[in-house]
């Protein structure tokens, strides 16, 4: 089983500032099968990357997706108060899907 | 625009059985695999179930926890995807989200991964005594 590690499990800026969230897989998993989630509170989530590096459809350019191998992560270049969220990276390279334990984004 | 609304979410004991729906529209339903996901209170996300498209086969794939338990299946004349949970267990608890599978993705009899493009608003089941 791939076990999917996010850090840190909290991070806390200010408006503007660059975010840095980062999922480690326990195998491989190439460059493609790596997806990203943004869930604010009380919401579902939203799928925000996949294929580690592809914006979904009407997510902004200040989320970008990057990768291979066991290291992934997930950049807001910009962050914006409704960024404050839970982050969720997702492998589905080899079964529907295991998730990361997320990480909390604050917005100080 | 893709819509998925789940329901059938209710209170239930122990040993008690209940059956989900989403009701999906805005896309070809029957052109794709379809999910369940669920979050207890206050966790992270866990993937309960799949089921692939028309093409696929209608393969069905369970996550370990309820295997033997869950059954998913699909009606695509109305298109809805339906849960049936049964023999539930105190860490069945949470809320349940239908989602559908998106680009990247691919589901059949033999083999079913991907990522979820769209969520339902989820519903909630709570099993207690």
């Amino acid at each position: 089983e791939n076990v999917l590690t996010q850090s840190p499990g909290t991070l806390s800026l200010s408006p503007g500032e660059r975010a840095t969230l980062s999922c480690r897989t326990s195998q491989s998993i190439g460059s493609s099968s790596l997806a990203w989630y943004q869930q604010r509170p009380g919401q579902s989530p939203r799928l925000l990357i996949w294929g580690a590096s592809r914006r979904a459809t009407g997510i902004p350019d200040r989320f970008s997706g990057s990768g291979s191998g066991t290291d992934f992560t997930l950049t807001i270049s910009r962050l914006e108060p409704e960024d404050l969220a839970v982050y969720y990276c997702q492998h589905y390279g080899s079964s529907p899907g295991t998730f990361g334990q997320g990480t909390k984004v604050e917005i100080k | 625009e893709v819509q998925l609304l789940e329901s059938g979410g209710d209170l239930v004991q122990p040993g008690g059985s209940l059956r989900l729906a989403c009701a999906a529209s805005g896309f070809t339903f029957s052109d794709y695999g379809m999910n369940w996901v669920r979050q207890a209170p206050g966790k992270g996300l866990e993937w309960v179930s799949s089921i692939s498209g028309i093409a696929g086969g209608g393969g069905t794939y369970y996550a370990d926890s309820v295997k033997g338990r869950f059954t998913i299946s699909r009606d695509n004349s109305d298109n809805t995807l339906h849960l049936q949970m049964n023999s539930l267990r105190a860490e069945d608890s949470a809320v349940y989200y239908c989602a559908k599978f998106g680009f990247g993705s691919n589901c059949n009899s033999a083999i079913c991964y991907g990522n979820f493009d769209h969520w339902g608003q989820g519903t909630l089941v709570t099993v207690s005594s």
